[in-house]
């Protein structure tokens, strides 16, 4: 069975500040990773995903993310944050075949202060 | 092109009562999957229909229940409501081919009384 575990469930950090958010995973079978972004009574939106290739990963509003296979882990990062990435930020894996379901953690709250 | 759309946004139900919650996918997206919110946690799988049939189920009982039309839209049934079924509810759809590339629709929050 997949598991996902998300280190932090709250993140504050000051306007133009670097931040990361750790996210940890745990699966016998090769994965596909993703980043999520929830804001205030919205849906969820992709920030980034790996699927193969370079560990390094580039998504949208500057954010970036780093698999790294030998500890299970899919940090996301970005150099400076701005009050408008105050949100929910979830870590989820999807195996690569059979079972399609996306396994979420429990989510971060990064607060953004100014 | 619109993207996933949920209906109603809102919804307040007493416990017993039935709730039907519907979702429109993404143009051309042909797989939709349910997703449930609990307040503070993250999204947990109840099922996905492709082809008009569930074909995976997360571990939900059978008062969960789904349908997928023709035109690719679902529908999520949930009878004998409990309090602890108050949640957001989120669908998602994606081309069955490309099963990495999901997208959310804005959900529907469910408050059961």
């Amino acid at each position: 069975a997949q598991s996902v575990t998300q280190l932090d469930s709250q993140v504050p950090v000051f306007e133009e500040a670097p931040v990361e958010l750790r996210c940890n995973y745990s699966s016998s079978v090769s994965v596909y990773l993703f980043w999520y972004v929830q804001y205030p009574n919205q849906g969820l939106q992709l920030l980034l995903k790996y699927l193969s290739g370079s560990t390094l990963v580039k998504g949208i509003n500057g954010f970036e993310a780093e698999f790294n296979k030998s500890q299970t882990s899919f940090h996301l990062r970005k150099p400076s944050v701005h009050i408008s990435d105050t949100a929910e930020y979830f870590c989820a894996v999807k195996v690569f075949s059979g079972y399609n379901k996306l396994i979420f953690g429990a989510g971060t709250r990064l607060a953004v202060h100014p | 092109d619109a993207g996933v759309t949920q209906s109603p946004t809102h919804l307040i139900k007493t416990r017993g009562q039935q709730v039907t919650l519907r979702c429109s996918p993404k143009s051309g997206h042909d797989t939709v999957s349910w997703y449930q919110q609990a307040l503070g946690q993250g999204p947990q799988f109840i099922f996905q229909y492709y082809e008009e049939e569930e074909r995976q189920r997360g571990n939900f009982p059978d008062r969960f229940s789904g349908h997928q039309f023709p035109n690719y839209s679902s529908e999520l049934n949930v009878n004998a409501l409990l309090l602890g079924d108050s949640a957001l509810y989120l669908c998602a759809s994606r081309l069955g081919d490309r099963p990495y590339e999901q997208y959310f629709g804005p959900g529907t929050r469910l408050t059961v009384t």
